[in-house]
């Protein structure tokens, strides 16, 4: 079975920038994750998307942060305008999506954002 | 809010020794509690999950304790080996949100 593919691996991008992640779920997988991971803390929920529509998205910082699920599967997350404080690993997961006790999620490998 | 905290930050052993990881959470209305491993430039792998209802839960080498009246959880991992040399995350599930603690950065010296 797949996996949850990420990409790009690594971004570098000067601040001010726009810069654009893709996410593939795991096939058949309901919900997908974005979470943001600042070097020496634990990942933090940014949207959650069920199907094609938002779960919770409290902590997105809309100003600047868009994500969008076309279709329920694939997914992109934006930022526009970067800022260096948005430095950070950006996770994807995927969960089958029923049941909040057994349903879990899997990640994938990230990627790696620089803002200069 | 759901505050998930890890001690130590950082733990350094030499090989073959026992390893123990200790995870706090301050929201006991948990469903369940996560321990994940995580390798540098990797995502996330889960490594145990434990229901609410559940004590404990193992999986060859690895054992977690679940104590969740006093917001605590435990990750034991036997005769440690260096290829176990990673971040630990615990985190666990309230409603459908995951709350991750920051980690223990465990090495395990050859």
């Amino acid at each position: 079975e797949a996996g949850v593919a990420q990409s790009p691996r690594y971004k570098i991008i000067e601040k001010r920038q726009s810069v654009a992640f893709w996410c593939n779920p795991i096939s058949g997988h309901a919900t997908l994750y974005w979470y943001q991971q600042i070097l020496g803390q634990g990942p933090k929920l940014l949207i959650q998307f069920q199907n094609n529509g938002v779960v919770d998205d409290s902590q997105l910082p809309k100003d600047r942060f868009s994500a969008e699920r076309l279709k329920g599967v694939d997914s992109t997350l934006k930022i526009q305008p970067a800022k260096l404080e948005d430095s950070a690993v950006y996770l994807c997961a995927s969960s089958l999506g029923r049941g909040a006790t057994t349903d879990t999620q899997y990640f994938g490998p990230g990627t790696r954002l620089t803002v200069l | 809010k759901q505050e998930v905290t890890q001690i130590p930050a950082a733990l350094s052993v030499p090989e073959g020794e026992n390893l123990v990881l200790n995870c706090s959470f301050t929201d006991s209305a948990i469903y369940n509690l996560q321990w994940f491993r995580q390798d540098p430039g990797k995502g996330l792998t889960s490594l145990l999950l434990i229901q609410s209802s559940q004590r404990e839960q193992t999986s060859g080498r690895l054992n977690a304790s679940l104590d969740k009246s006093s917001g605590r959880s435990t990750l034991y991992i036997a005769a440690s080996q260096p290829g176990d040399s990673a971040t630990y995350l615990c985190a666990v599930k309230n409603d459908y949100k995951l709350s991750f603690g920051a980690g223990t950065t465990v090495t395990v010296r050859a």
